[in-house]
C-alpha cells in the first residue's frame, strides 16, 4: 500500500537558519504529494504541493520538488523564523483522487531566537 | 468565506459512553473527510462521505460511523468508547472528490476519554 516516511524530530533551528526535513514516498503510479503544517491548537493548513514529477511546490518561502526517481519530496526553506514553528506532515494522495490522503508522522520544528 | 467548522472543541467522556462530533463544511463543498491523529499513530483516515454517500473507509473498528446530510454538513458517532480512542478528530472538506483538489481542515475535535 502506500505509504510516507518522514524524519519525525524534534528539529530545534536557530532563527535564520537553513531547513530540510526529508519526506520519502511509496506508491504506485504517479501521487500527488503535499506538505500539510498544523500550528499549535489548530488543524492541518496545505502549505504547499506538487502533482508531476519535476513540479515544484513553494509557499511562503519553504519549497518542496518531486522527485520520481529517489521517491522523495523533501522540504526546505533557507531562512527560518520563530514563527514558522509548527508540525510539519507530508502527504499523498493517488492522482486519481479517490483514495484518502496518507501522511507521515510529522515533523516538530522549534525555531529559537 | 468562513472556514471549516468543527464542534465541539473539547469533550470529555467516560468509557463506555458514546459521542457525537460534528462538522460544517466550507460552503459548496460536497466532500467530508474525517481523520484521527494521535500522538502514536499519527494522522489515520476514517472514512470520506460525497453528497451523502461514504465514498471510502480507513480500518477502524464498527464502533466508529458517520453520516452526511443534505447539507454537506457531517457527523460521526463513535459507541462505547475505550480509553484508546482519545485523539484529536479532524474533519476536512473539499469541493468535489480529486487529487487535484486541496483538502481544507477544520481546527478538530479534542476527545478525551476517562
Amino acid at each position: 500500500g502506500n505509504s510516507v516516511t518522514q524524519m519525525e524530530g524534534p528539529v530545534t533551528l536557530s532563527e535564520e537558519a537553513f531547513l530540510t526535513i526529508n519526506c520519502t514516498y511509496t506508491a504506485t503510479g504517479y501521487p500527488s504529494l503535499f506538505w500539510y503544517v498544523q500550528y499549535p491548537g489548530e488543524g492541518l493548513q496545505l502549505l504547499l504541493k506538487a502533482t508531476k514529477a519535476d513540479d515544484k511546490g513553494s509557499n511562503k518561502g519553504f519549497e518542496a520538488t518531486y522527485r520520481k526517481e529517489t521517491t522523495s519530496f523533501h522540504l526546505e526553506k533557507g531562512s527560518v523564523q520563530v514563527s514558522d514553528s509548527a508540525v510539519y506532515f507530508c502527504a499523498l494522495s493517488e492522482a486519481s483522487g479517490n483514495t484518502p490522503l496518507v501522511f507521515g508522522k510529522g515533523t516538530r520544528l522549534s525555531v529559537i531566537a | 468565506k468562513a472556514g471549516v467548522t468543527q464542534t465541539p472543541r473539547y469533550l470529555i467522556k467516560t468509557r463506555g459512553q458514546q459521542v457525537t462530533l460534528s462538522c460544517s463544511p466550507i460552503s459548496g463543498h460536497r466532500s467530508v473527510s474525517w481523520y484521527q491523529q494521535t500522538p502514536g499513530q499519527g494522522l489515520q483516515f476514517l472514512f470520506e462521505y460525497f453528497s451523502e454517500t461514504q465514498r471510502n473507509k480507513g480500518n477502524f473498528p464498527g464502533r466508529f460511523s458517520g453520516r452526511q446530510f443534505s447539507n454537506s454538513r457531517s457527523e460521526m458517532n463513535v459507541s462505547t468508547l475505550e480509553l484508546g480512542d482519545s485523539a484529536l478528530y479532524l474533519c476536512a472538506s473539499r469541493p468535489i472528490a480529486g487529487a487535484y483538489n486541496e483538502q481544507f481542515f477544520g481546527p478538530g475535535t479534542r476527545l478525551t476519554v476517562l
